[in-house]
């Protein structure tokens, strides 16, 4: 079992806000990944990471970008927050080809 | 890219009722799972299953890659397993995973 953490749990903030989304993982796990899901709906593939310094963009285009300098740590960042940004972001870790999830980030841009 | 598609999209049971849910894919995968979204939106795993058949109190899935499907079943079911569930595949060199549509159940009393 993998340890994730997102904080925040939820956000509410302002257009033209910069925000970041937190997650750590205590596991060691070289492979994360950023996902984005509106309520109920399918999850979309934004970002992922296979190790330090290693980031690529997923199925989704997103305005966020993300950083990997330390193994337990891949925060994503949106330099200017918009309505449209407005959802619930998971992060997830894997090992052994076996996904892992935080408890999410749930967005609100006003 | 491969296609994952779930059925049914939604579904309604009594409790103590018994349900099988499906996952179809498009291409062979090298690993499969099966995730619950509680309603507070975290995602639980379930079953880690590339293939064969595991099972977990209630709860049993199988995987028969060669016909590209997994099944999920649920037995005896209860209101707590009520929300959205989702098959998540990954093929291809670099492992993206993809997720398929979800199946929504609602269980009543």
């Amino acid at each position: 079992e993998a340890d994730i953490y997102q904080t925040p749990r939820y956000l509410v903030i302002g257009t033209g806000k910069k925000i970041t989304l937190e997650c750590s993982q205590t596991m060691g796990h070289d492979k994360m990944y950023w996902y984005q899901q509106d309520p109920g709906m399918e999850l979309h593939l934004i970002h992922y990471s296979y190790g330090v310094n290693s980031t690529e963009k997923g199925d989704l285009s997103s305005e966020s970008t993300v950083s990997r300098i330390r193994t337990e740590h891949f925060p994503l960042t949106l330099e200017s927050a918009r309505p449209s940004h407005t959802s619930q972001y998971l992060c997830a870790s894997r090992v052994s080809g076996e996904l892992f999830f935080g408890e999410g980030s749930r967005l609100t841009v006003l | 890219g491969i296609q994952v598609e779930q059925s049914p999209p939604d579904l309604i049971l009594q409790e103590g009722a018994n349900s099988t849910l499906r996952c179809n894919f498009s291409d062979s995968v090298n690993n499969l799972q099966w995730f619950h979204q509680n309603p507070w939106g975290q995602l639980i795993n379930l079953f880690y299953i590339p293939s064969g058949t595991k099972q977990n109190g209630r709860l049993s899935a199988t995987t028969v890659a060669t016909e590209r499907y997994s099944l999920l079943y649920i037995s005896s079911s209860q209101t707590t397993d009520s929300g959205v569930y989702f098959c998540a595949v990954d093929s291809g060199g670099y492992q993206k995973v993809t997720f398929g549509t979800g199946t929504k159940l609602q269980v009543i009393p």
